[in-house]
């Protein structure tokens, strides 16, 4: 039962255009949604999060929107650049005496030049 | 430097061996976690720990233990009963006391020969 679903697998976007990549959730228990990115052989990077009583958060080129009605969320990476290729995973936390993490199959972005 | 250092990097282990991979944080951080990773899959929870000596099963912890005897340090040991241990491990920490996001170390490949 994959509680949290990246359902693209892969996405290639021109440099300069924007880069969406989505993810799916099924359980309306988690508190948070967090945005990594990964290289191979490397620990994921954190990019940004969302509280699940927001709709939307801003850094810099990245954005990310909650649905909750739909379940849903999105990376929006404007512009996007070369150096942005990499796999994103999603992930939900969830409160249970901690947080536990729960993390999306990834998304790879190619960003063409 | 503060950070997360896993090590070994990479391990090569024969089929019935047991193998322990460190990880050490020094940003004071409460909870630690960890995860692996199989060739384009998702993150999966092995253990996780909110404070030093306690510690909870994730969704995979079958053929793994972990201790928590200080605050800074959660080995993991990939036992002989952990049926596929090919893979790469991620050690992960929070600082429970102000904030959500978790952060990772740099991975470590363990392959059984």
């Amino acid at each position: 039962d994959q509680q949290v679903k990246q359902n693209s697998p892969s996405l290639s976007v021109q440099e300069g255009r924007i880069s969406i990549l989505n993810c799916d959730y099924t359980n309306s228990m988690f508190d948070y949604f967090l945005w990594y990115k990964k290289y191979p052989a490397e620990g994921p990077t954190f990019l940004i999060s969302i509280s699940s009583i927001k709709d939307k958060n801003e850094d810099g080129r990245f954005t990310v929107f909650l649905n909750k009605s739909a379940k849903h969320l999105s990376l929006h990476i404007v512009p996007s650049q070369p150096g942005d290729s990499a796999v994103y995973f999603c992930a939900a936390a969830i409160y249970s005496g901690t947080y536990k993490y729960i993390f999306g199959t990834g998304t790879r972005l190619k960003v063409l030049a | 430097d503060g950070g997360i250092t896993q090590s070994p990097k990479y391990l090569f282990r024969k089929e019935g061996q047991n193998v322990t991979l460190s990880c050490e944080q020094n940003l004071n951080h409460d909870a630690m976690y960890w995860y692996r990773q199989d060739p384009g899959q998702g993150l999966r929870l092995i253990y996780y720990s909110q404070i030093v000596n306690d510690f909870q099963k994730g969704d995979i912890a079958e053929g793994y233990s972990v201790s928590r005897e200080k605050k800074e340090s959660f080995p993991l040991t990939v036992t002989s009963a952990q049926k596929n241990p090919t893979a790469f491990y991620l050690c992960a920490s929070r600082d429970s006391g102000s904030g959500n996001t978790i952060y990772f170390g740099e991975g470590s490949w363990l392959t059984v020969v």
